[in-house]
């Protein structure tokens, strides 16, 4: 089946612009994760949403950062403001919470942010 | 405080030398550790954890809870294992999110 896929597949924008990127989890998949990938700073975890749970924010990096997911499925991280450091690539990742403790996470393409 | 270390960012190998990546972890706790890829152009993926004991594409890594390590291996590498690898830790006081290390870089070289 279809995997996790992400939109756009990059994004080029102008310092203090907003910008929303996209995440379509594997159907099915009730775990959703948000992850950023700096250069020289691997992969840092964002925020996690859990069924209809209170999402985990407790990685987001700023109050300019946010992110919803509507309907259990789609979700979308907001950045506002964006400032050169938030240049990345931010990946999504979402997993079953039916595969019991494995908990594997599959991964989206990414989205590679570019502020200039 | 929960961290992942690999220490090197670039293993540079000859095919058939053997092969180890280093994994070091700090977490209060029973850990649950992975190994995750990524080849050229290809997403992220899980190549295997601990608790599954398994050997995939030739690689295994054992669990030294006393050396708090994770060491990636195999005996004999090939071209294509040249990727990134990361070394991640399941949070599991959180909700499961992953605690990445900054990743190995391995190059096998013909």
């Amino acid at each position: 089946g279809a995997g996790v896929s992400q939109s756009p597949s990059n994004k080029v924008t102008e310092k203090g612009k907003d910008v929303e990127l996209r995440c379509d989890p594997i159907s099915g998949h009730t775990a959703l994760y948000w992850y950023r990938q700096s250069l020289g700073q691997g992969l840092e975890f964002l925020i996690y949403f859990q069924g209809n749970s209170a999402p985990d924010k407790s990685g987001l990096p700023s109050d300019r950062f946010s992110a919803e997911r509507t309907g259990g499925s789609v979700s979308t991280l907001t950045i506002q403001r964006t400032q050169q450091e938030d240049s990345a690539v931010y990946l999504c990742a979402s997993s079953s919470r039916t595969s019991g403790s494995l908990h594997t996470q599959y991964f989206g393409p990414g989205t590679r942010l570019t502020v200039l | 405080a929960q961290r992942v270390t690999q220490p090197e960012k670039l293993l540079s190998v000859f095919k058939g030398a053997p092969v180890e990546l280093k994994c070091n972890y700090s977490y209060s706790g029973s850990p649950e550790l992975f190994w995750y890829v990524q080849y050229s152009r290809q997403r992220l993926q899980l190549l295997l954890r601990h608790i599954s004991r398994e050997s995939i594409k030739g690689f295994t890594a054992d669990l030294n809870k006393g050396e708090t390590s994770f060491h990636l291996k195999k005996p004999f590498a090939q071209e294509e294992d040249s990727a990134m690898y990361y070394c991640a830790l399941r949070d599991g006081g959180s909700q499961g999110n992953l605690i990445f290390g900054k990743g190995t870089k391995l190059s096998v070289k013909p």
